[in-house]
């Protein structure tokens, strides 16, 4: 069957400073994987999704970039963070454009 | 691309009352539409989904009624529980991006 993993579980990270989550699946091969993030108490906001190695799509111009260096690695980075980076980040995976599966997620707080 | 409009954005019953929530979509073309809990602090987690070749589907004490005329689609909770309280969400296909979610119910069941 098929997992995901997020690393780390929580962060707590001074403004301007850099950040990096990581994101792995086991279980498929070839998936699509999606970035999320999720303020306090509001809806899901998609980051950037990715269909296949080297190839990243962004939603929203922010200062956050992704990149995916293995088939089943997906890594979310930051050179500097805001104060309004702060949330929950998910990573999902899915098959075309069909069901997504949630990782555990990584609440981030930026100080 | 896909809207998804999902309402309402809280919702208060009592335990063993039924709770709706509804959702529209903007794109004809969209044929799968996937409902998921979200666990104060935890990921969301797919409960049930439906195609657009069938009108209704159920499991247990939760269905989805999928209406393609009228864009719309709901999901239908009967005797309510406590554990059945969380965020839901609906979530349509949104092209090469994959799902567009809607922007969440908080359903409160009231002992």
């Amino acid at each position: 069957s098929q997992t995901i993993h997020q690393w780390p579980a929580t962060l707590v990270q001074p403004v301007g400073s850099p950040l990096s989550l990581e994101c792995t699946v086991e279980g498929t091969s070839n998936p699509n994987l999606y970035w999320y993030r999720q303020a306090a108490g509001r809806g899901l906001q998609l980051l950037f999704y990715s269909v296949g190695i080297g190839q990243i799509s962004s939603e929203v111009p922010q200062n956050l970039s992704a990149s995916r260096p293995q088939d089943r690695q997906f890594i979310l980075s930051s050179k500097k963070l805001l104060l309004s980076d702060s949330g929950f980040y998910l990573c999902a995976w899915g098959r075309g454009t069909d069901t997504q599966y949630f990782g555990p997620g990584t609440r981030l707080t930026v100080l | 691309g896909e809207n998804v409009e999902q309402h309402p954005s809280t919702l208060s019953v009592q335990e063993g009352d039924s709770a709706v929530i509804k959702c529209t979509y903007s794109d004809s073309a969209s044929n799968y539409f996937p409902w998921y809990k979200q666990e104060l602090g935890k990921r969301p987690q797919l409960i049930i989904d439906i195609r657009s070749n069938v009108g209704e589907k159920k499991d247990q004490r939760i269905a989805v009624t999928l209406n393609k005329t009228a864009k719309h689609f709901s999901l239908h909770i009967t005797e309510t529980q406590p554990e059945d309280s969380a965020v839901y969400f609906c979530a349509g296909i949104g092209g090469a991006d994959g799902l567009t979610f809607g922007k969440g119910t908080h359903l409160i069941i009231q002992p």
